[in-house]
């Protein structure tokens, strides 16, 4: 079975910082991976998403993230947060085949605030 | 863009009654939705999966006589929960997914606030 780890469960940021929200995973196989952001009482943005290829993904909002098969890491990174940037944000993985294709398993979240 | 309308909001009821929450897709077909949960400071987790015309298929562990599920047309889904109580409190989201291939192009609705007093 697919799973996901945020180690971080909560972060704060001075804004102009940089940022990274560290994603693990655990699949049998390449998994296809996911970041989202949600605003409080909001749905889910997708903000990137990698299912092959080049292994640096660029999403919207300035934010990029790196597949790193050997780590197992999905890491969430943006040079320099905005206020805006305030959120939750959630990593995913897709099964890529099998029984469980088409879900998402969802990590535990992480908070970002972002002071001024 | 694929947009996908969750209504109502927010909701507040009364321990025993049933309370019916709608995903709508508005400018796409979506032949399968998907009904997620989300208790406080933590993560999604998966309830249901509907494709439109059939029966619901459940995660293991979400009872299907309490968590109604139709998903009639190509543009709605919906999930009734019976006989709410106060442990049915929590955030429902819905996601639809754009066309008939599972290429994990979803798109979330922005939820339901529940709340059973």
């Amino acid at each position: 079975a697919q799973s996901v780890t945020q180690p971080d469960i909560h972060i704060t940021v001075s804004e102009g910082a940089s940022l990274e929200l560290r994603c693990n995973y655990s699949y049998g196989a390449t998994p296809y991976l996911f970041w989202y952001v949600q605003s409080p009482g909001q749905g889910l943005q997708l903000l990137l998403k990698y299912f092959s290829g080049d292994t640096l993904v660029q999403g919207i909002k300035g934010f990029e993230a790196e597949f790193k098969r050997s780590q197992s890491s999905f890491n969430l990174r943006k040079p320099s947060v905005h206020w805006s940037d305030a959120a939750e944000y959630f990593c995913a993985v897709g099964a890529a085949g099998g029984t469980s294709y088409g879900k998402l398993t969802f990590g535990q979240g992480t908070i970002l605030t972002v002071h001024p | 863009g694929a947009v996908v309308s969750q209504h109502p909001s927010w909701v507040i009821c009364k321990s025993g009654t049933s309370v019916k929450i709608e995903c709508r897709s508005l400018d796409f077909q979506a032949t399968t939705m998907f009904w997620y949960r989300q208790f406080p400071k933590q993560s999604l987790m998966l309830m249901a999966t509907s494709n439109e015309g059939s029966k619901a298929t459940y995660e293991q562990g979400v009872e299907k006589d309490k968590f109604l599920i139709n998903h009639a047309s190509l543009t709605l889904s919906t999930l009734t929960v019976t006989s709410a109580h106060p442990e049915d409190s929590s955030f429902y989201i819905c996601s639809a997914r754009q066309g008939a291939t599972a290429n994990y192009g979803y798109t979330f609705g922005s939820g339901t606030r529940l709340t059973v007093v």
